[in-house]
């Protein structure tokens, strides 16, 4: 079993639709979550970080932790074609950040 | 200013050859990474170093070596490169270890024929 799981995608939304991108991972100890953007052939960008069960707003961004259930989401409100990129969902496991697979995200205009 | 560079950017080697991938951060962090992402995109750590001490090695063949002669600086050599090293080969940095919020370099991809 994989430490943190995500679906690979592609998913597909049109503009100013909601994306939802999930994560579960395997570590019930873990305490810190992370999302990563990566546009093609570029580097990974931290966007948002959340260490408490529930929601957290950064602007068009809500991330979405429950650790009883192993399970992180990131939420994109008004989706733009700028947002098209992969999502990658890391865990912080045993001091070590550890990445999902990433989601790949093509908001159509 | 770039905060995290790493040259070169590309590398195209044959099988056998030894290479090497420089990095520098300016952030004045005291934690840096080297992290391989293969090509269906997976991101897996190899290396960690917090003030020039090696605190995380990842299950990584020996012919990997990191060096960090400060804190802003982590190099990586590969000895004797096989098809499989061919990768995006990213360095990191963050304020402290064992934190989650990381700044990468613009990585070093490498192809080995």
């Amino acid at each position: 079993q994989k430490e943190v799981e995500q679906n690979s995608g592609p998913l597909s939304v049109p503009e100013g639709a909601i994306a939802s991108l999930n994560c579960t991972y395997s570590d019930r100890g873990s305490q810190s979550f992370f999302w990563y953007r990566q546009y093609s052939g570029k580097s990974p960008e931290l966007i948002m970080s959340i260490y408490s069960n529930g929601d957290k707003e950064d602007g068009r961004f809500t991330a979405q932790l429950n650790k009883a259930s192993q399970y992180v989401s990131l939420l994109i409100r008004d989706s733009q074609p700028s947002d098209s990129a992969t999502y990658l969902c890391a865990v912080n496991g045993g001091g070590k950040l550890i990445f999902g697979q990433g989601t790949e995200l093509s908001v159509k205009p | 200013d770039t905060a995290v560079s790493q040259t070169p950017k590309y590398l195209v080697t044959q099988m056998g050859n030894d290479k090497s991938i420089k990095c520098e951060q300016n952030l004045g962090h005291d934690t840096m990474y080297w992290y391989k992402q293969d090509s269906k995109k997976f991101l897996k750590i190899m290396f960690s170093y917090n003030n020039k001490e090696l605190i995380i090695n990842e299950t990584v063949p020996n012919r990997f070596s990191p060096k960090s002669p400060d804190k802003a600086h982590l190099n990586l050599h590969i000895n004797s490169l096989e098809l499989g090293d061919s990768a995006v080969y990213f360095c990191a940095s963050s304020q402290e270890p064992h934190t989650g919020e990381l700044f990468f370099g613009e990585g070093s991809r490498l192809t080995v024929l």
